[in-house]
């Protein structure tokens, strides 16, 4: 069974910096592009980052871009976003999800929420 | 404000048919696959649609996709009390090398 677990959300201050971690099990996560999307509340969906199956390739939102930094360990089969210079407009539930954009992402982890808040 | 633009929301009654339209342009839509995510309260999304047109296992016929030059389309026929929910288009875009979902659709099932 596909999983997916994030976990490292929670309360930061204006300015400081969390790492979150997605936890992936039950397929070959070092064949797959993977994903960060954000949920502010009662808001839509916004894509983060992406990054390619061996890690040689990111992508970021201009909004994140140069605050935050999408990696992975193939050999832990975990995915990261750390996230730097967090602002009030981070606050959000941050999922990961696998899959290129091509294919859709068929799987979602059940998200971690940080409040970007003093 | 999204790149793609969806109806804030849509409604029919149990048993009819709804569309709910992602409009983009051609750095987007129009060159790259759609696919579309149905996120019921509280829960995770779920892929409904990918590759404009294609269901994944496990998602009924009722669902539908399609797509021609810079608009996709979702169609659902047959509809339920349970497909209440908020559903998103998104692809990629070339010009912004990222991302993107449209702003979502919330339908209702009266």
């Amino acid at each position: 069974e596909v999983q997916l677990v994030e976990s490292g959300g929670g309360l930061v201050q204006p300015g400081g910096s969390l790492r979150l971690s997605c936890a992936a099990s039950g397929f070959a996560f070092s064949s797959y592009w993977m994903n960060w999307v954000r949920q502010g509340p009662g808001k839509g969906l916004v894509w983060v980052s992406r990054v390619n199956s061996d890690g040689s390739s990111t992508n970021y939102a201009d909004s994140v871009r140069g605050r935050f930094t999408i990696s992975r360990d193939n050999a832990k089969n975990t995915l990261y976003l750390q996230m730097n210079n967090l602002r009030a407009e981070d606050t959000a539930v941050y999922y990961c999800a696998r899959g290129a954009f091509f294919e859709g992402f068929g799987y979602w982890g059940q998200g971690s929420l940080v409040t970007v808040s003093s | 404000q999204s790149v793609l633009t969806q109806p804030p929301s849509v409604s029919a009654a149990p048993g009819q048919k709804v569309t709910i339209s992602c409009s983009g342009s051609s750095s987007n839509i129009e060159n790259y696959s759609v696919s579309w995510y149905q996120q019921l309260p509280g829960t995770a999304p779920k892929l409904l649609i990918y590759e404009d047109n294609k269901r994944p296992s496990g998602i009924p016929d009722r669902f539908s996709g399609s797509k021609s030059g810079t608009s996709a389309t979702l169609g659902i026929t047959g509809l339920q009390t349970g497909d209440e929910a908020d559903y998103f288009c998104a692809t990629w875009d070339s010009s912004l090398s990222a991302g993107v979902f449209g702003g979502g659709t919330k339908l209702t099932v009266l």
